[in-house]
C-alpha cells in the first residue's frame, strides 16, 4: 500500500513565476492538507481541502491556492512567487475528521 | 489561538543514557497533542499522540509522553537513546481530536546522539 506521494521532488523557479505542486494521498484517505516548511523551522499549515472544497486555511496570502479532484489527489498552486517561498512543501492525508495525518516526502521548492 | 514552544532546540546525549524533550503549550480548547519525528530526507513520522485519554502515552520507538495540564507540558522521553534516533523532533497542537484539523508545530528539536 502506497503512501502519500508528492511530484516533483526537487524544482527551481525563477522569481515571478507560478508553481504547481502535486499530491496522491494514501489508499482510504480523503482529505488532503499542505504544509510550508522553511528551513530550520517547523512546518506552518496552508490549508485543508476535504469533497474538492478548501475545508481550512492558515495564514497564508491568497497567491497560495489550491484544489481537490474526485480521486482525492491534490495541487498547491503558488502564484507570483518570492524568494521567501522557497521551502520544503508537505502534503498530508487522513482519513475524515478523527484520524491522524500522514506525510509526503515533500517538494523542495528553490525560487532564485 | 493554540501555539507550541519547544523549550530546546538541540539536544546532545549519549548513547544508552535517558532522552527529554520538552514541550509547552497553549491551547484555548482541550487540546490534543502530537510528537513527530523527521530523519533527514524523509517524511514526517508520528511518534504519539494524546487525545485526552491516559495522560501517559506510549509510542513507537520506545517513547512515550505525558501530558500535564497543571505545566501545560507534553514532554517526550525515552529511557535509553539509540543511535538511530538521532533526528528532529515536533511538538504539535490540534484542536482536533484525531489531529486532522491542521496542525500547529513548534519550531523542532534537534537531538543529537553522541557514541
Amino acid at each position: 500500500d502506497a503512501g502519500v506521494t508528492q511530484s516533483p521532488t526537487h524544482l527551481i523557479k525563477t522569481r515571478g513565476q507560478q508553481v504547481t505542486l502535486r499530491c496522491s494521498p494514501k489508499s482510504g484517505h480523503d482529505t488532503v492538507s499542505w504544509y510550508q516548511q522553511a528551513l530550520g523551522q517547523g512546518p506552518q499549515f496552508i490549508f485543508q481541502y476535504y469533497e474538492e472544497e478548501e475545508r481550512q486555511r492558515g495564514n497564508f496570502p491568497d497567491r497560495f491556492s489550491g484544489h481537490q479532484y474526485p480521486n482525492y489527489s491534490s495541487e498547491l498552486n503558488v502564484n507570483a512567487l518570492l524568494l521567501g517561498d522557497s521551502a520544503l512543501y508537505l502534503c498530508a492525508s487522513s482519513r475524515d475528521r478523527l484520524y491522524e495525518q500522514y506525510f509526503g516526502p515533500g517538494t523542495r521548492l528553490t525560487v532564485t | 489561538a493554540q501555539s507550541v514552544t519547544q523549550l530546546d532546540s538541540h539536544v546532545s546525549v549519549s548513547e544508552g543514557t535517558p532522552v527529554l524533550l520538552r514541550c509547552n503549550y497553549s491551547s484555548s480548547y482541550s487540546p490534543s497533542l502530537f510528537w513527530y519525528v523527521q530523519h533527514p530526507n524523509k517524511g514526517l513520522q508520528l511518534l504519539l499522540k494524546y487525545t485526552s485519554a491516559a495522560t501517559l502515552v506510549k509510542g513507537i520507538n520506545g517513547f512515550e509522553a505525558e501530558f500535564k495540564k497543571s505545566e501545560t507540558s507534553f514532554h517526550l522521553t525515552k529511557p535509553s537513546a539509540h543511535m538511530s534516533d538521532a533526528a528532529e523532533y515536533f511538538c504539535v497542537v490540534s484542536h482536533s481530536g484525531g489531529g486532522a484539523d491542521g496542525l500547529t508545530f513548534g519550531k523542532g528539536t534537534h537531538l543529537i546522539i553522541q557514541p
